[in-house]
Formats: C-alpha cells, structure tokens, sequence
C-alpha cells in the first residue's frame, strides 16, 4: 500500500533561518504523484507543487525549493530566508489511481512555526 | 476563482445526533472526497465520489456514509455521532476521469460530538 512518512511533526525556527521539511513515501506504482499542500491557521488547504514520478528535476518557485530523489524515495521541501507567513501545517501527500479516479494518500503534516 | 465551499466551519451536536456536512463546488469536477484530519494522523479517506449517484469507500468508512445526488454536491453523513468522530473534516474536488491535477479543498467543519 501507499505511505507517506513526515518524520518531523514540528518545527520551530527563527525568521530567515532556511528551513528544510522531509518526506519519504512508499509505492509500487512506477507511474505516481507527488504533492505538497499548506494549511495555514484559516484550515483550508492550498496547493503548493505537484510532481510526476518521471520528472526528477528539481523545482524552484521564489523562496520555495522542491528536492525529488526517485533513489532514495524522498521528495523535500525547503524554504529559503523563511517569513512568518510561512507558518502553517505542510503536508506531502502521494497519488493512488482507484476506480478511475485519484486518491491521496496524505503524511501525518509537519508544523512548522517562524518566529520573529 | 475556483471554489470548494462546506456549510459550517464548526458544529457540535450530541452523541447520537443525526449529522450532515454539506460540499459544494462551483468547477464542475467529477470527482469529489471527504477527508477527516487529526492531530498525528494528517487527513485520511472516507469516502469519495466520481460520478453522481456514484460512491466508494475510502480508508475510515465505518460510521459515515455519503450522498451525492448533483455533480456539485458531496454530503457527508453521520448516521449517528459519537465522540470519537470529532475531529476536522475537509472536503475536496478534482476533475477529469482520470484527473492527476491538484484537488480543491474546503475549509473544513470542525465537529465535536459531546
């Protein structure tokens, strides 16, 4: 079955301090998604990047950095010259194809809190 | 701008209480779930949809059912609360058949059931 890990339940660091959140999954799918959502204090979740288990290039979109390693099944997220903003609940999550449609198989979310 | 909205952002009902949380989306998607988010365990799958009148049970079914009788609208159902049904339930929607795009999520009931 599919497992995401985020083995880091929470964070705390100090403002502009670089920050680095894990995840490690599990599949036996070959073809697969890869995911990260925010969850600010408002509680709904937002979207952040998605990635196709054949695109191992690494992405970058301003201060947010995403780390794919098909090797070691790890796809990391880190933030640069992190901002108060930036605290919220992250989560990884990993795709299933069922019945058609697709299901996420979601890692227990890592609390990260920038203080200033 | 896309939309996912639930009809309470907290409820509390009493133990034994007919429940529904209702999910509408304006995007048109096919496919939509109902997800329970705890403390540790991030969100998990209670039932989904991907078709009206269609439904199929996620990870965590038992005690909840589901109705979904117009493409825009998911209802989650608690046949009757217990406690350990508290907890944040979050809705979401995603579209195509066999959509791998991002899915839209609401912001979330938090229920207590006391």
């Amino acid at each position: 079955a599919q497992k995401v890990t985020q083995a880091q339940t929470e964070i705390s660091v100090v403002e502009k301090e670089d920050v680095t959140l894990d995840c490690v999954y599990e599949t036996r799918d070959t073809t697969y998604y890869l995911f990260w959502y925010k969850q600010p204090p408002s509680g709904e979740l937002v979207f952040l990047i998605r990635r196709n288990s054949f695109d191992e290039q690494n992405e970058i979109s301003g201060r947010y950095s995403w780390n794919f390693q098909k090797s070691t099944s790890s796809f990391n997220f880190t933030i640069t010259a992190s901002q108060v903003v930036d605290s919220a609940v992250y989560f990884c999550a990993l795709s299933e194809k069922i019945q058609g449609a697709q299901k996420l198989v979601f890692g227990q979310g890592t609390r990260l809190t920038i203080n200033p | 701008d896309v939309k996912v909205t639930q009809s309470s952002r907290y409820l509390v009902k009493r133990t034994g209480e007919k429940v529904f949380l209702e999910c509408v989306q304006d995007m048109d998607h096919e496919n939509m779930f109902w997800y329970r988010q705890d403390p540790g365990l991030g969100l998990r799958l209670i039932y989904f949809s991907y078709d009206v009148k269609m439904k199929e049970k996620g990870d965590i079914p038992e005690g909840y059912s589901v109705s979904r009788e117009k493409k825009e609208r998911f209802s989650l159902i608690l046949e009757s609360a217990s406690t350990n049904q508290t907890s944040m339930y979050l809705c979401a929607s995603t579209g195509g058949a066999l959509s791998y795009n991002e899915q839209f999520f609401g912001p979330g009931t938090r229920l207590t059931v006391l």
